[in-house]
C-alpha cells in the first residue's frame, strides 16, 4: 500500500517560531500536496508540487513556503508561526498518470497548535 | 474555477437506515469526481471515483454514487448504514488542467444506535 507519512501527529509551537512539517511518500508519486483543514472550511490547498524542486501556490499560500529537494519528501514551512495558523495539516500524494484511477493518498495529519 | 458544494454540514441517521450525502459541482469540462471518507483523527481515504462510463459507480464499504450531469451532482449513497460509517465525508472534483483537486467543506455523519 502507498504510504504517506507525516513526521508528527501533534505539535505545539510558539508564536514567531519557524516550523517545519515533513511529509514522506514511498510510492514514487510525482504529485504532492499540502492542505490545511479547519472546521466548517473543509480542505484548503496551500501548496503543491509536480516534481522535484517544483512548487505551485494553492489557494492560501500566504505565510507558508515549501521545499521539495527529493521526490519522496515535501516539506511545509511556516517562516514565523502565528496563532491563526493553528490547524490540522494534511499531506497528500498522487501519481501523475493514475490520479483519476486512485485519487490522492493522504497522511494522517499533523495537528499544529501555535501559542 | 471549479467548486464543490456539500449542502449538508451534519447528517444523523439510525443504524440500518439508508443514507444519501449530496454533492454539487461546478466545472467547465468533463468532471472527474471523487468521494473520500475521514475517520476521526485520520487522513482521508478514497471511497469511489467517477471519470467516464457508467454513471452509477460502486466503491468500497458498500457505498455507491450516481453522476447526474444535468443536475451537476454526484451524490453518495448507502442502503444500510453501520455504526462504523460515522465519519466525515468529502466530495472532490479534479481539475485535470491544473493538476489539483478542489474539495467540498465536508459532511459529518452521525449514526444513532
Amino acid at each position: 500500500d502507498v504510504k504517506v507519512t507525516q513526521s508528527s501527529r501533534y505539535l505545539v509551537k510558539r508564536t514567531g517560531e519557524k516550523v517545519f512539517l515533513e511529509c514522506v511518500q514511498d510510492m514514487d508519486h510525482e504529485n504532492m500536496f499540502w492542505y490545511r483543514q479547519d472546521p466548517g472550511l473543509g480542505l484548503r490547498l496551500i501548496y503543491f508540487s509536480y516534481d522535484v524542486k517544483m512548487k505551485e501556490k494553492g489557494d492560501i499560500p500566504e505565510g507558508y513556503s515549501v521545499s521539495r529537494e527529493k521526490k519522496e519528501r515535501f516539506s511545509l514551512i511556516l517562516e514565523s508561526a502565528s496563532t491563526n495558523q493553528t490547524s490540522m495539516y494534511l499531506c497528500a500524494s498522487s501519481s501523475r498518470q493514475d490520479t483519476l484511477l486512485y485519487g490522492y493518498t493522504f497522511g494522517s495529519g499533523t495537528r499544529l497548535t501555535v501559542v | 474555477a471549479q467548486s464543490v458544494t456539500q449542502p449538508d454540514i451534519h447528517i444523523t441517521v439510525s443504524e440500518g437506515a439508508s443514507l444519501e450525502l449530496r454533492c454539487n459541482y461546478s466545472y467547465g469540462a468533463t468532471p472527474y469526481l471523487f468521494w473520500y471518507v475521514q475517520s476521526p483523527g485520520q487522513g482521508l481515504q478514497l471511497l469511489l471515483k467517477y471519470f467516464s462510463g457508467d454513471t452509477l459507480v460502486q466503491g468500497i464499504k458498500g457505498f455507491e454514487a450516481e453522476f447526474k450531469r444535468s443536475q451537476s451532482s454526484f451524490n453518495l449513497r448507502k442502503p444500510s448504514v453501520h455504526w462504523s460509517d460515522a465519519a466525515e465525508y468529502f466530495c472532490a472534483v479534479e481539475d485535470t488542467n491544473a493538476g489539483k483537486s478542489t474539495f467540498g467543506d465536508g459532511t459529518t455523519l452521525t449514526v444513532k444506535p
